[in-house]
């Protein structure tokens, strides 16, 4: 069976510094690949989606960024945090071929940026 | 662009009682449509999704709703809620010509036993 994993679960980090956040699925190949923000009153905001290594589409223009160095690995990024970066992100993965599928999501990471 | 809309951001209702959560999109083409429910503690996960066929679509734990292509709306329907149903509710659309699946912005149900 399919699962999904991100780290860490919750990470507080000071204005200006580097972020990295991980996403790796397990039991599948070649899957598509999502990072989300979501927060209160807003809902899931997609921030970028993968359909393939090396892949990257950028939803919403921001500080950040994200990379796909494995098949089954997503990673977000920032150079620099601001406050308004705070949230609650989530990876999701999907079956390859249609990005119009089923989407399975990981646990999430609360980030805070004080 | 494509759009949801949930128009209720947070419902409170008795055990037993019926919910109907509504969605409408903006789209009036070919649409994928689907529920997601996050309980809390848990993953988000699917709860029901349309793609062709039956407008009336049968998911886990009882629930249900049915894709009106002349509203341009998916509502959730359950006929008698549990306190266990308390969670947050999203809905999500992919429409023809876009490859994105769009959410909208969820909506609380908070069951009272």
């Amino acid at each position: 069976s399919q699962t999904i994993h991100q780290w860490p679960a919750t990470l507080v980090q000071p204005v200006g510094s580097p972020l990295s956040l991980e996403c790796t699925v397990e039991g599948t190949s070649n899957p598509n690949l999502y990072w989300y923000r979501q927060a209160a009153g807003r809902g899931l905001q997609l921030l970028f989606y993968s359909v393939g290594i090396g892949q990257i589409s950028s939803e919403v223009p921001q500080n950040l960024s994200a990379s796909r160095p494995q098949d089954r690995q997503f990673i977000l990024s920032s150079k620099k945090l601001l406050l308004s970066d705070s949230g609650f992100y989530l990876c999701a993965w999907s079956q390859s071929g249609t990005l119009a599928d089923t989407q399975y999501f990981g646990p999430g990471t609360r980030l805070t940026v004080l | 662009a494509q759009s949801v809309s949930q128009h209720n951001h947070h419902v409170i209702l008795s055990e037993a009682a019926s919910l109907e959560l509504g969605c409408n999109y903006s789209y009036g083409g070919t649409v994928n449509l689907f529920w997601y429910v996050q309980y809390p503690g848990q993953h988000l996960q699917l709860l029901l999704k349309y793609f062709s066929g039956d407008p009336l679509v049968k998911g886990i734990k009882g629930f249900e709703a049915e894709f009106i292509k002349s509203k341009f709306s998916f509502n959730l329907r359950k006929p008698s809620v549990q306190w266990s149903d308390t969670a947050e509710y999203f809905c999500a659309v992919n429409e023809g010509g876009y490859q994105k699946v769009t959410f909208g912005i969820g909506t609380k149900l908070q069951v009272i036993p």
